[in-house]
C-alpha cells in the first residue's frame, strides 16, 4: 500500500453505536490530521498530531475522540453521534506539520449517522 | 485572521477552452497558498503550491497559478480544459508563521467540462 489509506470507506451507524475510523500513512511522515467535509461547507480541521502528540483540537465535541499510537496510525473513535455528524471524514499526513508542508490526503470515510 | 474566498461555486467550460478558477485570500502574515483537486469519491490531491519563491507556480496536469500580492489573489488557470479536469477545486491558505500547519480551505469550485 502506498500513500494514505483509510478504513472503512463507508460507515452507517446509529446514534447509540460506538465505532472507529482508521487511517494509516505509508509516507514516513510525522504529522497527521483529521478533517470533516460536510456538504456545502469548507473542509474543517478537527485534530492535528505531530510526533504522536496532539497539537490542535479545533473545538471538536467530545463524542469524537482521536488516538495516535504512532506516527503511522491515526484513529477517530466515535460514540453517541448525531445525524449532523454525517459527513466525509478525511485523514491527511505531512512531513513535519509546518505551514509550508504539503498535506497528503486519504480517500476518506463516508459516515452516515441514522 | 486568515481566510480564503473562491469567487465562483461552479464553473462550466467546453473541452479545449481555457480554465480560470478565482481565489482571493486574506492573511496577516506571509501566506503559503495551495490548490487542491478532489475527484468524486476520492481524497484531495495537491495541484500546486506557493511558498515565497516564483510568483508564477506551475503544477500538475498543465495547471498554473499566479500569486499577486497587490490583489491578494491566487487564481488557477489552464490553457485547455480536458474532460478529466471535471472535479472540485479548493484554494487553501496557511500562514507561514503558523507552526501548527493549519490550513484554511475555501468553499470549493466545481468545474464542469462539456464535450
Amino acid at each position: 500500500e502506498t500513500g494514505v489509506t483509510q478504513t472503512p470507506r463507508h460507515l452507517v451507524m446509529g446514534m447509540t453505536n460506538k465505532k472507529s475510523l482508521k487511517c494509516e500513512q505509508h509516507l514516513g511522515h510525522n504529522a497527521m490530521y483529521w478533517y470533516k467535509q460536510s456538504a456545502k461547507k469548507p473542509l474543517e480541521l478537527m485534530f492535528v498530531y505531530n510526533f504522536k502528540e496532539q497539537t490542535e483540537n479545533n473545538s471538536v465535541p467530545s463524542r469524537f475522540s482521536p488516538e495516535c499510537p504512532n506516527s503511522s496510525h491515526l484513529f477517530l473513535h466515535l460514540h453517541t453521534l448525531q445525524p449532523e455528524d454525517s459527513a466525509l471524514y478525511l485523514c491527511a499526513s505531512s512531513q513535519t506539520g509546518g505551514s509550508t508542508d504539503t498535506q497528503y490526503f486519504g480517500p476518506g470515510t463516508r459516515l452516515t449517522v441514522l | 485572521a486568515q481566510s480564503v474566498t473562491q469567487l465562483d461555486s461552479h464553473v462550466s467550460v467546453s473541452e479545449g477552452t481555457p480554465v480560470l478558477l478565482r481565489c482571493n485570500y486574506s492573511s496577516s502574515y506571509s501566506p503559503s497558498l495551495f490548490w487542491y483537486v478532489q475527484h468524486p469519491n476520492k481524497g484531495l490531491q495537491l495541484l500546486l503550491k506557493y511558498t515565497s519563491a516564483a510568483t508564477l507556480v506551475k503544477g500538475i496536469n498543465g495547471f498554473e497559478a499566479e500569486f499577486k500580492k497587490s490583489e491578494t489573489s491566487f487564481h488557477l488557470t489552464k490553457p485547455s480544459a480536458h474532460m478529466s479536469d471535471a472535479a472540485e477545486y479548493f484554494c487553501v491558505v496557511s500562514d507561514r508563521d503558523n507552526q501548527g500547519g493549519k490550513l484554511i480551505f475555501g468553499q470549493g469550485t466545481e468545474l464542469s467540462v462539456k464535450p
